[in-house]
Order: C-alpha cells, then sequence, then structure tokens
C-alpha cells in the first residue's frame, strides 16, 4: 500500500463547476496535510495546509481533514481553465523528539484536472 | 520576498558522467529539501538539510549522489556516475520552521543520454 494515494485522473470538469480531489494515506500518525498546484514543466506551488479536522477555505479553494477516516480532500469551485494542472497531496508525520525529522512530507501521485470551456 | 533559486534549468550529460546542482533557498529558511520528480510521478525525497545539518537521507542513493549544504545556506547535489534512471527533475525547497509548509525552485531537468 502507498503511503499516500491520488487518482491519477484525468478528472474532467466543465468550466464553472466544481472539481473534487481526493486523497487518502496510510500513517495514522500525519498531522500536516498540503495541497499543491503543478502546471506542466512547472515546479509545485503550494495552494492549501490543513492541520485539523474539518473544512478550510481559502478563495475558491477548500480543503476538507477527515483523520479518522485517513482523507483529505480538495474541492475547487467555479473552476476555471487555468486551474487545469495536476494536483499533489502531500502529508507530513508528527515530529517527535527531533522536531525537525518531523517535517517530511510524502508526496502522493498527483490527480491531473482537466477544465472544459 | 526572492523565492527559491536553483540552477542550471536543464542540463543534457551522458550516462557515467558527473553532474551538480546548485540551490539558494529562501532567506531565513533553516530547512533545505533536495527531491527527485520522475515524469508522472509525484516529488521523492532525497536529503533533508536542518541548517547545515543532514536530517534525513534515507532515500538518496548513496553510492552515486552526494549533497552538502556549507555554512547552512546554499547547497549542491551531485551525481557521479549518473544512469539512464536519474533522468528527473530535481527540485529543491525550503521551509521556515517545523512543520510549515514547503517553497519550491523552479527545478533542473536532467536528461541522461
Amino acid at each position: 500500500q502507498k503511503e499516500v494515494e491520488q487518482n491519477s485522473g484525468p478528472l474532467s470538469v466543465p468550466e464553472g463547476a466544481i472539481a473534487s480531489l481526493n486523497c487518502t494515506y496510510s500513517d495514522r500518525g500525519s498531522q500536516s496535510f498540503f495541497w499543491y498546484r503543478q502546471y506542466s514543466g512547472k515546479s509545485p506551488e503550494l495552494i492549501m495546509f490543513i492541520y485539523s479536522n474539518g473544512d478550510k477555505e481559502d478563495g475558491r479553494f477548500t480543503a476538507q481533514l477527515n483523520k479518522a477516516s485517513q482523507y483529505v480532500s480538495l474541492l475547487i469551485r467555479d473552476s476555471q481553465p487555468s486551474d487545469s494542472a495536476t494536483y499533489l497531496c502531500a502529508v507530513n508525520i508528527k515530529p517527535g523528539l527531533d522536531q525537525a525529522a518531523g517535517n517530511k512530507l510524502t508526496f502522493g501521485g498527483g490527480t491531473r484536472v482537466l477544465v472544459k470551456p | 520576498e526572492a523565492g527559491v533559486a536553483q540552477s542550471p534549468r536543464y542540463k543534457i550529460i551522458e550516462k557515467r558522467q558527473s553532474v551538480a546542482f546548485w540551490c539558494n533557498p529562501i532567506s531565513g529558511h533553516a530547512t533545505l529539501y533536495w527531491y527527485q520528480q520522475i515524469l508522472g510521478q509525484g516529488p521523492k525525497l532525497l536529503i533533508q538539510f536542518q541548517n547545515n545539518g543532514v536530517v534525513d537521507d534515507s532515500q538518496l542513493p548513496k553510492d552515486r549522489f552526494s549533497a552538502e549544504r556549507l555554512k547552512g545556506v546554499d547547497s549542491t547535489l551531485k551525481i557521479q556516475p549518473a544512469k539512464l534512471e536519474d533522468s528527473a527533475v530535481y527540485l529543491c525547497a525550503s521551509s521556515l520552521d517545523v512543520p510549515a509548509p514547503q517553497h519550491f525552485g523552479d527545478g533542473t531537468r536532467l536528461s541522461i543520454l
């Protein structure tokens, strides 16, 4: 079982619709969760992070975390063609005695999103 | 605020040659990471530095890869000798604190012939 799993897609959504992306993780000790957007040929760009159960909204993006079920999701409202990209889910575990060691991100393979006009 | 700087942007070498990449993190960021991203996959951590000390290098192929971060700022990643499977984008990232979001540089796209 992979540590962080995402559906590779492509997830095709019409312009103006809601894109829903899911990510599951295997380590129950995971504490921090990040969503990165990566355009083709570009580096990952942080768009959201969430630490607590529930929803966190930032503009058209909403991150949802359910630690009991070990999944984190990303909703993109009013999808635009410029949202077409690969979305990477990343998780890290709770730092132990060595605080720096805990900040190790494990990435999923990414979900490719295509927003069609 | 200046972002993470990496060079070169592209590199083409033949197998068994050596190559080096350079990274300058965001000012004040104590933690620096090197990732390898193979086409179609998520980034994989190779090595993590906290200031100039190595925190995690468990996935670094130490027989051919090496990295250093002198004076706790800039870092270099070296591959010697390169293999065909090393063709990938090498990403450098930095973060301010633990846990904290990581910010990525533009990466170096390495092609091995």
